[in-house]
């Protein structure tokens, strides 16, 4: 069936370091990808996105990239802050629904 | 612009008891979708509503079931409540492919 493969499920950094989270989907006709971001006790909020027909899109700190071929797709965040910490989801749309990643939680070490 | 609503925001339910949420959309978007969160299964889709349709439905029993009125709002409904449905229930609007979360509504079934 229909399955986003998200990795890792917990991600510690440094103040400053980057953070990478990858997830793998399986739809080969998926051709929209968002990223959220959730913190406690809030819903998931959109932080970026990318479609089928980009391989890359940056928005400041925030980077996603998408390799279409090996249905992989990417969200590397650079210069990171205590601010960030939070979980963070990847999905890919499918019919009038979106298909969930896992989860990473990701901690920033002041 | 108002975000997506989500009422109440909290409940505490009886095992065997119904309940009913609701959602108000961002406004101008047609679409809602419903979503149930839980720590064990991460995001898991429900069903999604446009104009008044249900498009798209998730593997849930038929205990849950939803609606959509001519104003976008939309209501989801569980009968017959188990231990096993305490949980985030999230609602998303969507105009485009973007969807946008509300807070939530989290139910405990005691």
């Amino acid at each position: 069936g229909e399955n986003v493969e998200q990795h890792p499920s917990t991600l510690s950094v440094q103040e400053g370091d980057s953070a990478v989270i990858k997830c793998t989907y399986s739809d080969s006709a998926s051709n929209y990808f968002p990223w959220y971001k959730q913190e406690l006790g809030k819903g998931p909020q959109l932080i970026i996105d990318i479609r089928s027909n980009v391989g890359e899109k940056k928005d400041q700190r925030i980077a996603v990239t998408l390799n279409k071929t090996a249905k992989h797709f990417s969200l590397h965040i650079t210069e990171t802050q205590p601010e960030d910490s939070a979980v963070y989801f990847c999905a890919s749309a499918g019919t009038y629904k979106y298909i969930f990643g896992t989860g990473t939680r990701l901690k920033v070490l002041a | 612009k108002a975000g997506v609503t989500q009422t109440p925001r909290y409940l505490i339910k009886t095992r065997g008891q119904q309940v009913t949420l609701s959602c108000s959309p961002i406004s101008g978007h047609r679409s809602v979708s419903w979503y149930q969160q839980t720590p064990g299964q991460g995001l898991q889709f429900l069903f999604e509503y446009f104009s008044e349709t249900q498009r798209n439905k998730g593997n849930f029993p038929g205990r849950f079931s939803g609606r959509q009125f001519s104003n976008s709002r939309s209501e989801m409904n569980v009968s017959t409540l188990e231990l096993g449905d305490s949980a985030l229930y999230l609602c998303a609007s969507s105009q485009d492919s973007e969807a946008f979360f509300g807070q939530g509504t989290r139910l405990t079934v005691v």
